[in-house]
């Protein structure tokens, strides 16, 4: 079956603009996560889902970033008023929520802040 | 919370040898162990786990060890080939894993020279 997508693969911003990265985990996945990948570093957490509920959001850097996930499938990652530190790669990875399930990663959002 | 370190942070080796990647944790509530292969501009893509109710895994060429009382897991490669170059990470979880999230290492940059 398809994995998970991410869209846009690309994104350039001006400093202070806001944006949109949207995540579409694999259907049936309950759990979702985003983590931020900066240039030669691991992924970073900065939130999860489970189902529509935001259960952790511990890794957010700042109030410009929010995250949604009305429906339980479909997640959005906004930044508002970007600033040049937000340049990373963002990804997102999916679960079955089960006990051995692994998470599945998409192939990231590269956003550019210039 | 959890910290991941990893060593080295790249290691070459020649067509046919092993390589040994190793990484310690500090949280002594995690119990799940997963190694993400990624390659440039691509995702991190799982390639073996291990949970904290096993001390070693093995898959193929790939073998994973795991030593709870010491806090620390190793990533083994044998036989190795040019296309396992790629850039290796470490993480640690959790509750399998599935409902939580992954502390990556910062990663080891494996290069095979054939």
């Amino acid at each position: 079956g398809a994995g998970v997508s991410q869209s846009p693969r690309y994104k350039v911003a001006k400093r202070g603009q806001d944006v949109a990265l949207r995540c579409d985990p694999i259907s049936g996945h309950v759990s979702l996560f985003w983590y931020q990948q900066a240039l030669g570093q691991g992924p970073e957490f900065l939130t999860y889902f489970q189902n529509e509920a935001q259960l952790d959001k511990s890794g957010l850097p700042s109030d410009r970033f929010f995250a949604e996930r009305p429906e339980g499938s479909v997640s959005t990652l906004k930044i508002q008023r970007t600033q040049q530190e937000d340049s990373a790669v963002y990804l997102c990875a999916s679960s079955s929520g089960t006990s051995l399930g692994e998470q599945y990663f998409g192939p990231g959002t590269r956003l550019t802040v210039t | 919370g959890e910290n991941v370190e990893q060593h080295p942070s790249t290691l070459s080796v020649q067509e046919g040898d092993s390589a040994v990647i190793k990484c310690t944790y500090s949280d002594s509530a995690s119990n799940y162990f997963p190694w993400y292969k990624q390659e440039l501009g691509k995702r991190p893509q799982l390639i073996i786990d291990i949970r904290s109710n096993v001390g070693e895994k093995k898959d193929q060429r790939i073998a994973v060890t795991l030593n709870k009382t010491a806090k620390h897991f190793s990533l083994h490669i044998t036989e190795t080939q040019p296309e396992d170059s790629a850039v290796y990470f470490c993480a640690a979880s959790r509750s399998g894993g599935s409902n939580y999230k992954l502390t990556f290492g910062k990663g080891t940059l494996l290069t095979v020279n054939p």
